[in-house]
C-alpha cells in the first residue's frame, strides 16, 4: 500500500513550457514534503521542499504547491529546459521524525523536448 | 567536497554469497540511511542510523544487516544474497534535526544471479 503516489510514470513537455508533476499521499501524519531529481547513474539530489504550514514554496523556476485537504502536492517547472529531463521523486516525512525517514513515490520521468 | 561516497558502484553476486556495501560521508552528519530503488516502487528505507551507535529497521529490513562503524561510515551487509535483492542501493545522510533534506550517494547497482 503506497503512502505516496505519483500516478504519472512519465511526462513529456516542450522546452519553454510549464511542467507539472503531481503527487498524492494518504498518511495525514506527513508534515514535510520534498522533491528530488535523479539523473541516470547518479543519486537523487534535493530540489525543493515545503512544510505543511505553507501552501506554496518557490525557488527560481521551481514552485511546489501543497493542498493539505486534498492530500496533494505538485511541482511546477517554468520554463522547462532540456536539462530538466530526469526522474522526479516526491517524498514525505512523518511528523516527529528526526532526520529523514522519507517515504518516496515511484517517480515520474520528465522529458523536455527542444 | 565528496559528500556521500558509496563503494562499489556495481556488483554481481551468486545466490547465497555475502557482501558488504560501504558508505562514508564527510559532512559531519549525524544520521545515515540505506535505501533500495526498484522499478515502480520508488526508494524504500532498509535501515537507518539516527546517530552514531544506534541503528533501526526501516520498511524492508529482511535479509540485511547494518553497522554504524563511526560517525562517518554506515555499511550494509547481505549475509546470503537472493535474486530478490537485485536492486540499486543508495546511502544517504542528514543532519539530525527534523525536516532536513537528505544527501545521497551515487548508488550501487547489485545483481544477484
Amino acid at each position: 500500500d503506497q503512502q505516496v503516489k505519483q500516478n504519472s510514470p512519465s511526462l513529456s513537455v516542450q522546452e519553454g513550457r510549464i511542467s507539472i508533476l503531481n503527487c498524492d499521499y494518504t498518511n495525514s501524519m506527513f508534515d514535510y514534503f520534498l522533491w528530488y531529481k535523479k539523473y541516470p547513474a547518479e543519486g537523487p539530489t534535493f530540489l525543493i521542499s515545503i512544510s505543511s504550514i505553507k501552501d506554496k514554496n518557490e525557488d527560481g523556476r521551481f514552485t511546489v504547491f501543497l493542498n493539505k485537504s486534498a492530500k496533494h502536492l505538485s511541482l511546477h517547472i517554468v520554463p522547462s529546459q532540456p536539462g530538466d529531463s530526469a526522474v522526479y521523486f516526491c517524498a514525505a516525512n512523518p511528523s516527529g521524525e528526526y532526520g529523514n525517514k522519507l517515504v518516496f513515490g515511484a517517480g515520474t520521468i520528465l522529458r523536455v523536448k527542444s | 567536497n565528496a559528500g556521500v561516497t558509496q563503494t562499489p558502484k556495481f556488483q554481481v553476486l551468486k545466490t547465497g554469497q555475502s557482501m558488504t556495501l560501504q558508505c562514508a560521508q564527510d559532512m559531519n552528519h549525524n544520521s545515515m540511511y540505506w535505501y533500495r530503488q526498484d522499478p515502480g516502487m520508488g526508494l524504500r528505507l532498509i535501515y537507518y542510523s539516527a546517530s552514531e551507535g544506534t541503528t533501526d529497521k526501516g520498511e524492508v529490513p529482511n535479509g540485511y544487516n547494518v553497522s554504524r562503524l563511526n560517525k562517518r561510515e554506515f555499511s550494509l551487509r547481505l549475509e546470503s544474497a537472493a535474486p530478490s535483492q537485485t536492486s540499486v542501493y543508495f546511502c544517504a545522510s542528514t543532519r539530525q534535526e527534523m525536516n532536513t533534506e537528505a544527501f545521497f550517494g551515487q548508488g550501487t547497482r547489485l545483481t544477484v544471479v
